[in-house]
């Protein structure tokens, strides 16, 4: 069994400040890990996977994100914000040799402040 | 690569009746899945196929819903005497084959609204 816990339901930032979401999975196998952003109602947009390789993962909107294999975390970043950043953000493991069906965290709210 | 399609972006319905939602994949996307995503909430996992094989059914799924994907093309979902319970944002999405390491690509939902 996978399961993805999201650490914080909102993040509040000023416009320009970095920013981290928290990411944390458990998993009885390999993993690969996926985070999406949504905006007001429309669908999931992928930001970027991890999987294999080089444990540091740029994404698209200069989010990036790191793999910490021991600590189970798959932290998004960003060194600055914008206005439009102002979004859900979904983390997501599917299962390598398991279920090809991913499950998500329960989303961050991230609020860019000007 | 013209996007996931979801038909309608939104139904409204009185308690009872029955709703049937459309997803149409990416052409060349073989697997399609279907989530409920409720305010709050992160999408959760309602059942899965591979072309016109549905594979796998969440415990969510109760005997009210039904989803077909007839020679592996589009998909319908279908809820029969809704529920209150049952408004939600119901998303569709598609990926290629692969081993769990395909992203999955999502149309931008149906809204449900129970009255």
């Amino acid at each position: 069994a996978q399961s993805v816990t999201q650490l914080d339901s909102q993040v509040p930032v000023f416009e320009e400040a970095p920013v981290e979401l928290r990411c944390n999975y458990s998993s009885s196998v390999s993993v690969y890990l996926f985070w999406y952003v949504q905006y007001p109602n429309q669908g999931l947009q992928l930001l970027l996977k991890y999987l294999s390789g080089s444990t540091l993962v740029k994404g698209i909107n200069g989010f990036e994100a790191e793999f910490n294999k021991s600590q189970t975390s798959f932290h998004l970043r960003k060194p600055s914000v914008h206005i439009s950043d102002t979004a859900e953000y979904f983390c997501a493991v599917s299962g390598l040799g398991g279920s090809y069906i991913p499950t998500f965290g329960r989303g961050t709210s991230l609020i860019v402040h000007p | 690569d013209t996007g996931v399609s979801q038909n309608p972006r939104h139904k409204i319905t009185k308690r009872g009746q029955n709703v049937t939602f459309r997803c149409d994949p990416i052409s060349e996307h073989n697997r399609l899945y279907w989530y409920r995503q409720t305010l709050g909430q992160g999408p959760e996992f309602l059942t899965y196929f591979q072309n016109e094989a549905q594979l796998e059914k969440s415990r969510l799924l109760s005997d009210r819903f039904s989803a077909e994907r007839p020679k592996g093309s589009f998909s319908t979902l279908e809820i029969q005497r809704t529920e209150q319970g049952d408004s939600a944002m119901y998303l569709c999405a598609s990926s290629p084959p692969g081993r769990g390491n395909q992203p999955q690509h999502f149309g931008d939902g149906t809204r449900l609204s129970i009255l």
